[in-house]
């Protein structure tokens, strides 16, 4: 059974880097197949895809956080992590990790529990 | 950029069908999934390629996807269904999810 874990500072300043990393146990990134996602979820609002990495690094980010986003991996840790930079309150959300599939079509089977950033001063 | 466009809400008594819509341009043409999400939890997949369940899903959940709208239904509804619904599709190689309906169980 494959589990992913965030993990990261819950509290960012405005203007800084919000760091997360990923941790995935069951299952081998390096193993190719699936691409490893962030998804972000504002205070009771919908879901916002924020990219993806595949294992050896390729990377494709949603064009509306492109320019602040870099998603990276370390395979020998088995975790990929999220930088997102220059961040605002509007960047307060609960943040996700998931896995892409795209055996039969791409899909999001499995979840972190999600970790919760707040940016304030 | 792409949109996906649900109801805020939906309201369903107990043991009665419920039907959550989604809609985006040309829809059909792309393959539609469905995560339910309860208070506190991460969203969960119930319908993917827009009528298959996962495995441990409820028969009672089941999709379709034509021309402009998807659709998830869930029939004989119980309490336990209660939770917010999301729609998501691909276009482009970016993943759009429709803005939610929370399913309210009278």
């Amino acid at each position: 059974q494959v589990q992913l874990q965030e993990s990261g500072p819950g509290l960012v300043k405005p203007s800084q880097t919000l760091s997360l990393t990923c941790t995935v146990s069951g299952g081998s990134i390096s193993s190719g197949g699936y691409y490893w996602t962030w998804i972000r979820q504002h205070p009771g609002k919908g879901l916002e895809w924020i990219g993806f990495i595949y294992y050896s690094g390729s990377t494709y980010y949603n064009p509306s956080l492109k320019s602040r986003v870099t998603i990276s991996v370390d395979t020998s840790k088995n975790q990929f992590s999220l930088k997102l930079n220059s961040v605002t309150a509007a960047d307060t959300a609960v943040y996700y990790c998931a896995r892409d599939n795209p055996d039969l079509q791409r899909l999001f089977d499995y979840w972190g529990q999600g970790t919760l950033v707040t940016v304030s001063s | 950029s792409y949109e996906l466009t649900q109801a805020p809400s939906v309201s369903v008594s107990p043991g009665q069908t419920a039907s959550i819509t989604c809609s985006g341009d040309k829809l059909g043409d792309k393959f539609a999934c469905w995560y339910q999400q309860k208070p506190g939890q991460s969203p969960v997949l119930v319908i993917y390629q827009d009528n298959m369940r996962p495995s441990g899903i409820s028969e009672r959940f089941s999709g379709s996807n034509s021309g402009n709208t998807a659709t998830l239904t869930i029939s004989g509804t119980q309490a336990m269904d209660e939770a917010d619904y999301y729609c998501q599709a691909w276009d482009s190689d970016t993943a759009v999810f429709g803005g939610g309906t929370k399913l309210t169980v009278l």
